[in-house]
């Protein structure tokens, strides 16, 4: 049972480039969510799905756009990549309904030059 | 969401009860109190969650106050693998019941287990 698992684990860009961050979960889950962690902090929402077809802007959504493509995928673009997008990216899914806890996949190491 | 405030940072010997806090005094009723934990950067993951009641299941407990403006995680024998950053978030559900689930995480409590 892989869970939720991210493409790719590591890339390195420069100012300017786009990129898609892939995401896919097998739990059958209907909600999916997009987070960044900068160092030593906390993770931020960018973008959230709350189910398929459906697409919110979370806490920090700027210079980000996302496509919820199915009920198991969920990607993230940079359209214009800029130096202070470098953090490590996690999606999470879950069900929906009240309490359900999210399960996060291991991370997309991003560096932007 | 309610804002949580935890301690940044605590020591535990292994084998012995890790009793991390968390307090939420402007916790609304519909919000639930969840606490993740992150080890060595990989993705957060999931520990356990309450409305009011104390809940526990494999991996640890949570006791919420009466008032609900505090909880107490507690991992009953610690052991090295447990040190990490635990989080304590308060997550609200809408008025239908069904929560988004979108977590906001502070800054989180840096569990040390020693030897």
């Amino acid at each position: 049972n892989a869970g939720v698992t991210q493409t790719p684990k590591f890339q390195v860009l420069k100012t300017g480039q786009s990129m898609t961050l892939q995401c896919a979960q097998d739990m059958n889950h209907n909600s999916m969510y997009w987070y960044r962690q900068d160092p030593g902090m906390g993770l931020r929402l960018i973008y959230y799905s709350a189910s398929e077809g459906t697409t919110d802007k979370g806490e920090v959504p700027n210079g980000y756009n996302v496509s919820r493509l199915n009920k198991r995928e969920f990607s993230l673009r940079l359209e214009s990549a800029a130096p202070s997008q470098t953090s490590v990216y996690f999606c999470a899914s879950s069900r929906q309904g009240t309490g359900q806890p999210q399960h996060f996949g291991d991370g997309t190491r991003l560096s932007i030059l | 969401d309610a804002k949580t405030t935890q301690p940044p940072s605590m020591d535990c010997a292994e084998g012995r009860a890790a009793n991390l806090p968390c307090n939420h005094s402007t916790i609304s009723g519909n919000e639930y109190v969840y606490w993740y934990r992150q080890i060595h950067s990989q993705g957060p993951q999931y520990i356990i969650h309450g409305l009011k009641n104390n809940e526990t299941n494999e991996m640890a407990s949570l006791i919420i106050t009466e008032d609900r403006k505090s909880s107490t995680l507690i991992l009953p024998h610690a052991t090295l693998r447990d040190t990490a950053v635990y989080y304590c978030i308060a997550v609200p559900i809408n008025a239908g019941g069904t929560s988004y689930g979108k977590l906001t995480f502070g800054q989180g409590t840096i569990l040390t287990v020693h030897p």
